[in-house]
């Protein structure tokens, strides 16, 4: 049982280019969620979904898309890159959304826009 | 939407209980409050949730104040390893997943 993992762990991408986060979980969650996490910050959500094929937007939308085709999987895209996404990606992922519930989070990508 | 209230830092020497206050004034009846931390680039941790009880469990206790106006997270005996930034949330009811983190309290354990 690995949890949450994250793909790549590391990136470094030149202004302009496009890329996708890659988020995995095998403990049959219906909640995934994407933040992101500044320098001395804490962490802003950007997109999340409730189930396989929805997704929704979170606080910090803008520059980013996401896709849910399978119920482990949550994808994070970035279609042209800006030195202001720079930054640390955290996907996370919920049994349920509402009420009580715990939120796993995986280890994090960390990216770096030139 | 209930905020929280945390010291932006603390230090603790080892073996010592840390207790971290958190407010959240604004709290409303259904609104559960959560305690994550977070270890240097590692992604968030669950440590514990209550609603209106105190809770425990093998990681720490969380003492939520009668009017739920504030609440406490004990770590008993801290260790070098507690050392994180400890985020205390209040759950959002009508938008559901959605954690608000705010900054959250540097702790730092020291031998």
């Amino acid at each position: 049982n690995a949890g949450v993992t994250q793909t790549p762990k590391f990136r470094v991408l030149k202004t302009g280019q496009s890329m996708t986060l890659l988020c995995a979980q095998d403990m049959n969650h219906e909640y995934m969620y994407w933040y992101r996490q500044d320098p001395g910050m804490g962490l802003r959500l950007i997109h999340y979904s409730v189930g396989e094929g929805t997704t929704a937007k979170g606080e910090v939308p803008d520059g980013y898309n996401v896709s849910r085709l399978k119920k482990q999987n949550f994808l994070l895209g970035l279609e042209s890159a800006a030195p202001s996404q720079t930054s640390v990606y955290f996907c996370a992922s919920s049994s349920q959304g509402a009420g009580s519930e715990t939120q796993y989070f995986g280890p994090g990508t960390r990216l770096l826009v030139l | 939407d209930a905020k929280t209230t945390q010291p932006p830092s603390m230090d603790c020497a080892e073996g010592r209980a840390a207790n971290l206050p958190c407010n959240h004034s604004t709290i409303s009846g259904n609104e559960y409050v959560y305690w994550y931390r977070q270890i240097h680039s590692q992604g968030p941790q669950y440590i514990i949730h209550g609603l209106k009880n105190n809770e425990t469990n093998e990681m720490a206790s969380l003492i939520i104040t009668e009017d739920r106006k504030s609440s406490t997270l004990i770590l008993p005996h801290a260790t070098l390893r507690d050392t994180a930034v400890y985020y205390c949330i209040v759950r959002i009811t009508d938008s559901w997943g959605k954690f608000q983190f705010g900054a959250g309290t540097q702790v730092v354990v020291t031998p």
